[in-house]
């Protein structure tokens, strides 16, 4: 079964650092999520990405995030100058264009900022 | 804005309990619903969806029930095992494909 694959699992960095995170679609999927979920609490939207440009996002994505596809497989996402309270697990989902709308998720990436 | 809340936040169970997890979402003008196991530290899976024009989805012992027009799904787990012990969230499609997640309900089943 195709599968949403995420890197790195898990990366540690310290504070004010760049991360990107990153995400390989399944392939013929055309729309891309990023969700985060701080630990303990809910899962929450931040953006969605649709023929490359984003098409909704939360309140939560502020300047200090960005996302692209940079070569037409990838997706990422990029925290310009992490926080302490970036520390949460990242998850990407994507979707193709049948009409249930059903999303499917990576394993998600952990950041842990120090 | 949507608010999804889930009822127990905790459960506990001996092995074999039929159980059920209740999800309850403010605007019932949704698109779809969905039901998702997580264990701890680890990613989504998602377990059953259920279409805005459906009632009910069953998948092997998981029986998922939407009532729209009173903004209520619940999850149906037959005769429990110790492998079920996971968090089980509920998320809405508020948007056609935006997700609004519930905290999840954290569910314990001991041999």
């Amino acid at each position: 079964e195709p599968e949403v694959t995420q890197t790195p699992s898990h990366q540690v960095t310290q504070m004010g650092q760049e991360v990107i995170l990153r995400c390989v679609p399944i392939s013929n999927h055309l729309y891309f999520y990023w969700y985060r979920q701080i630990l303990g609490q809910k899962v929450e939207f931040l953006v969605s990405f649709y023929n490359n440009e984003i098409s909704e996002k939360s309140e939560i994505f502020d300047d200090q995030f960005s996302v692209e596809r940079p070569d037409g497989s990838n997706f990422t996402l990029k925290i310009r100058s992490t926080k302490l309270e970036d520390s949460a697990m990242y998850f990407c989902a994507t979707r193709g264009g049948g009409n249930t709308g059903e999303l499917f998720f990576g394993e998600g990436s952990r950041l842990t900022v120090l | 804005k949507q608010e999804v809340t889930q009822i127990p936040a905790a459960l506990s169970v001996p092995e074999g309990e039929n159980l059920v997890l209740n999800c309850s979402f403010t605007d019932s003008a949704i698109y779809n619903l969905q039901w998702f196991r997580q264990d701890p530290g680890k990613g989504l899976t998602s377990l059953l969806l259920i279409q805005s024009s459906q009632r009910e989805q069953t998948s092997g012992r998981l029986n998922a029930s939407l009532d729209k027009s009173s903004g209520r799904s619940t999850l149906y787990i037959a005769a429990s095992q110790p492998g079920d012990s996971a968090t089980y969230l509920c998320a809405v499609y508020s948007g056609y494909s935006t997700l609004t997640f519930g905290k999840g309900t954290m569910l314990l089943v001991s041999p």
